[in-house]
């Protein structure tokens, strides 16, 4: 596709309950991330996709975070049991060449729009 | 732990004059990358200028420029000729530039720019 996409745009739902957020890279680039940005703050880092694989989940804040790339494209992030503070915007990002420092620079993440969840 | 600080908030500038973004950083690695992304009220990450931190040429892109001072870890943003549509907020980045491992970025807290017409 064109751009980084993320359905749905908003997501409301109950304390307890179960969510599913879905991003769709840019065509052919193999490196996925989810970032979350509270409001007022800058997006933090979530889990990093290489391929179908996450390569580093070292920022999923507790285990009903769980995220999955079964094909290395389409990447959903599932949240169980969702508490009210994990309202934020879920933001995902792709891109093509990660951990490049050549002479070409650095690869360049490119972000979707985000989905806005609210826990009510 | 790399850590980036961003101590403005919110700036304002009036359309067509030239406003700088404060951006400090911490870091104990030599060799890495530093980022300016816009985020407009739309939400969408949007890269305005990036630099590598071996070399020693500021970035330049268009309006845009940065003003990298190595040593004292500051990376500051200045934006010349300001546009209503520069409005946004304004994040600073740092990526890691190991080969393995992970890449992620770590972000600041963000500015607030206002452009007054």
């Amino acid at each position: 596709g064109a751009g980084v996409s993320q359905t749905p745009s908003n997501k409301v739902t109950e304390k307890g309950k179960y969510v599913e957020l879905r991003c769709d890279p840019i065509s052919g680039h193999t490196a996925l991330y989810w970032y979350r940005q509270s409001l007022g703050q800058g997006p933090e880092f979530l889990i990093y996709f290489q391929g179908t694989g996450a390569a580093d989940d070292s920022g999923l804040p507790n285990d009903r975070f769980f995220a999955v790339r079964p094909e290395g494209s389409v990447s959903t992030l599932k949240i169980q049991r969702t508490e009210r503070g994990d309202s934020a915007v879920y933001l995902c990002a792709s891109s093509s060449r990660p951990g490049l420092a050549d002479l070409g620079g650095p690869d360049t993440q490119y972000f979707g729009p985000g989905t806005r969840l609210t826990v009510l | 732990a790399q850590t980036v600080t961003q101590s403005q908030p919110e700036m304002s500038v009036q359309e067509a004059e030239t406003v700088t973004l404060s951006c400090t950083y911490d870091t104990s690695e030599s060799d890495y990358y530093l980022f300016w992304y816009k985020q407009p009220p739309s939400r969408q990450m949007i890269l305005v200028i990036r630099q590598e931190a071996y070399k020693q040429q500021n970035a330049t892109e268009n309006r845009f420029s940065v003003n990298f001072q190595k040593a004292a870890k500051s990376f500051s943003l200045k934006i010349s000729d300001s546009q209503l549509g520069d409005a946004a907020m304004y994040f600073c980045a740092y990526r890691s530039a190991r080969t393995s491992g992970t890449y992620k970025y770590i972000f600041g807290t963000g500015t607030r720019l206002k452009v007054l017409a």
